[in-house]
């Protein structure tokens, strides 16, 4: 079982649309979550960190459960410009961090 | 732009063979982070350095060993090379009190053959 598991997609959605996707991590120990984009050929960008309690960034929301080693991100009113891949990364301590293989989001007009 | 950039940009090598990357963080990021990314896969973790020290280290072999300078650069040494060490390698930059806010650079495309 991969460590961090997160469904490779594509998920192909039009404008407007709001979008989610699930991660799953292995390691109890994580204490740190967060959600990178990545555009094609490009590098890495931290998107947000994921909070216990959940949390929003404008059309954004990420929610974690420790409980279920579960991690979502809702994406709400799809923009083209959001068409990326989309990595879960639960981190041991700020060292280490565990990147997925990631989610990759296609909007279309 | 992240500000931090990598060199070179690509790069072809051969089985057995020992390959030295380069990577510049950005001002004031006193940490440096090593990944490599083969193609449809998250980044991995290699090492971290930070105070010119490693401070932490993922599943690679020895084989793989780094350096900080005290400008804060780093350097990545493959020793040994394998095909399978084909990948994307790149290189990440923070703030030691934030160091899961990474900033990447562009990457090392290496090759071996």
């Amino acid at each position: 079982r991969k460590e961090v598991e997160q469904d490779p997609g594509p998920f192909n959605v039009p404008e407007g649309a709001t979008v989610a996707f699930n991660c799953t991590y292995s390691n109890s120990a994580s204490q740190s979550f967060f959600w990178y984009r990545q555009d094609c050929r490009k590098e890495p960008k931290l998107l947000m960190s994921v909070y216990s309690s959940g949390n929003e960034d404008g059309r954004f929301t990420a929610q974690l459960n420790r409980a279920s080693q579960y991690i979502s991100l809702l994406i709400r009113d799809s923009k083209l410009s959001d068409s990326a891949t989309y990595l879960c990364v639960p981190s041991y301590n700020n060292n280490d961090m565990r990147f997925g293989a990631g989610t990759r989001l296609t909007v279309k007009p | 732009e992240t500000g931090v950039t990598q060199s070179p940009t690509h790069l072809i090598k051969t089985r057995g063979q020992q390959v030295t990357l380069r990577c510049s963080s950005q001002s004031g990021h006193n940490t440096v982070s090593w990944y490599q990314q083969a193609l449809g896969q998250g980044p991995q973790f290699i090492f971290q350095y930070y105070r010119e020290e490693e401070n932490g280290r993922g599943n690679f072999p020895p084989r793989f060993s780094g350096l900080q300078f005290p400008n804060y650069s780093s350097e990545l040494n493959v020793n040994a090379l394998e095909l399978d060490d084909s990948a994307l390698y790149l290189c990440a930059s923070s703030l030691a009190d934030r160091a899961y806010e990474q900033y990447f650079g562009p990457g090392t495309r290496l090759t071996v053959t």
